[in-house]
């Protein structure tokens, strides 16, 4: 089955900069990455996703890169707020839908 | 927008007893997925139903059943409670995830918050 790591575990970044968090993914036959942010007590929010055919996606502050060669997927957040501060997961997803998580990546962003 | 519904947020049980979780997809998302999230950890996908048939199976126990219905909302049906069942229950839809078709984005509900004592 899919095995999807994520690094950093912990990220904290001061207001402005940029945060990068990355994820690599062993099934060559996966063909969705999404990353969600999920805050306390709520359930995952899809912020961005790519698929296997594209190598770049961006939606304003927020970039997803993908490498299909190297198996890895990276999440680019720049001039990062407070309120970006969460739990970021990947995933990775094959045809048939279900979603392998990578371990999440606690952003801390200081004001 | 409308949003993915569960219910109910929070419920707590006694081991040994049976619970039962629902979710209300997003209109016309004809799939759902159902994952358990430990404390600290990732979600883990449990089962997914596409119009109203299993269409994967990941690591639920047999404890466990759930089906979708014909108004494609979904229940999780859990037995024999045990302590390590304590957990955030999500669920999510997306519309066709039929073998060989493209992935569509999943959409997350809040979840229901599962203690066992």
């Amino acid at each position: 089955g899919e095995n999807v790591e994520q690094h950093p575990s912990t990220l904290s970044v001061q207001e402005g900069d940029s945060a990068v968090i990355k994820c690599t993914y062993s099934d060559s036959a996966s063909n969705y990455f999404p990353w969600y942010k999920q805050e306390l007590g709520k359930g995952p929010q899809l912020i961005i996703d790519i698929r296997s055919n594209v190598g770049e996606k961006k939606d304003q502050r927020i970039a997803v890169t993908l490498n299909k060669t190297a198996k890895h997927f990276s999440l680019h957040i720049t001039e990062t707020q407070p309120e970006d501060s969460a739990v970021y997961f990947c995933a990775a997803l094959g045809n048939v839908g279900k979603s392998t998580f990578g371990d999440g990546t606690t952003l801390t962003v200081k004001p | 927008a409308a949003g993915v519904i569960q219910s109910p947020r929070h419920l707590i049980k006694e081991k040994r007893e049976t619970a039962t979780l629902k979710c209300y997809p997003i209109p016309r998302h004809d799939t759902v997925y159902w994952y358990q999230q430990g404390p600290g950890q990732d979600p883990q996908f449990l089962i997914s139903f596409y119009e109203k048939m299993q269409s994967d199976k990941g690591s639920i126990p047999d404890r466990f059943s759930a089906q979708q219905f014909s108004d494609y909302h979904s229940e999780l049906n859990m037995s024999s409670l045990e302590l390590g069942d304590s957990a955030l229950y999500f669920c999510a839809s997306s519309l066709g995830a039929q073998a060989g078709a493209s992935n569509q984005p999943q959409h997350f509900g809040d979840g229901t918050r599962l203690s066992i004592l």
